[in-house]
C-alpha cells in the first residue's frame, strides 16, 4: 500500500534557526514527489515537484531534496511569515494523477 | 497563471438541504480536476477524479449519489452535496491539472457546516 508519512508532525523554531522536515515515501513507483504549502482555512500552495532521486529544488529559503525513499524540505533562516504547515504527496506510477498527501508538519517562526 | 477559485468560501444549510460547491480555473483549461476533504488537524482525503464531459472517478468509501460531481466545462467543475448531514460538515477543496497533468493548482477551499 502506497504511504507518506512526514515528521515532525509540529515544529517550532526561532526567526533564523534552519532546520529540515522529513517527508518518507512507500510506493511501488514513483511518478512524483509534491510539496506544498498550507496556511490555515486555505488551500494547498504549490511549492515543488521532484522526480527522480537526487533531484533538487530552490525557492527563496526552501530547498527540497529527494532520495529513493524520502524528500525532504530544508527551511534556511526561517522568517515567521514561513510558519503554516507543509504537506509532502506522491503520485505514484499507473494510478492516475491523484496525489497521496501525507499528514504535513506544522511550522511556527518565532520572531 | 495557474489560478483556481471556489465559490462559496464558507455556506451554512440545514440538514437534508443540498449544496453546491464551483470550482474554476481562472487562466488556464482545467482538463482534469480534483475534489478533497479535510477534516480538522487532517490531510487532504480525495474524494474525487473528473476530466471534461466524462463521468466522475470516485475513490472506494466516497458515495456518488450524496457527492455529484460535474465536470461541463474546461473551466468549471462542481461538487453537490446532496442531502447533506452534520457528519459532512468538512473543508472542501478542489484542485485542477491543465497541460502539465501531474501538477495541480489549488483552489482555496470551501467550509460546509451542516446543522
Amino acid at each position: 500500500e502506497d504511504q507518506v508519512t512526514q515528521s515532525p508532525e509540529a515544529l517550532r523554531l526561532q526567526e533564523g534557526e534552519s532546520s529540515s522536515l522529513n517527508c518518507s515515501y512507500t510506493v511501488s513507483g514513483l511518478r512524483g514527489l509534491f510539496w506544498y504549502r498550507q496556511d490555515p482555512g486555505k488551500g494547498p500552495e504549490f511549492l515543488f515537484t521532484l522526480y527522480s532521486a537526487g533531484e533538487e529544488k530552490e525557492k527563496e529559503r526552501l530547498k527540497a531534496t529527494l532520495t529513493k525513499k524520502e524528500s525532504f524540505l530544508h527551511i534556511t533562516a526561517p522568517k515567521p511569515e514561513d510558519s503554516a504547515t507543509y504537506l509532502c504527496a506522491v503520485i505514484p506510477i499507473n494510478s492516475g494523477y491523484a496525489l497521496n498527501f501525507g499528514k504535513g508538519t506544522s511550522l511556527l517562526v518565532t520572531p | 497563471g495557474a489560478v483556481v477559485s471556489q465559490h462559496p468560501s464558507w455556506v451554512i444549510c440545514k440538514s437534508g438541504t443540498s449544496v453546491k460547491i464551483e470550482c474554476r480555473s481562472l487562466d488556464f483549461q482545467a482538463t482534469t480536476m480534483f475534489w478533497y476533504r479535510q477534516f480538522p488537524k487532517q490531510s487532504l482525503m480525495l474524494m474525487a477524479t473528473s476530466n471534461e464531459g466524462s463521468k466522475a472517478t470516485y475513490e472506494q468509501g466516497v458515495e456518488k449519489d450524496k457527492f455529484l460531481i460535474n465536470h461541463a466545462s474546461l473551466t468549471l467543475s462542481t461538487l453537490t452535496v446532496t442531502s447533506a448531514h452534520p457528519e459532512d460538515s468538512s473543508f472542501y477543496i478542489c484542485s485542477a491539472s491543465g497541460t502539465s497533468p501531474d501538477t495541480q493548482y489549488f483552489g482555496p477551499g470551501t467550509r460546509l457546516t451542516v446543522l
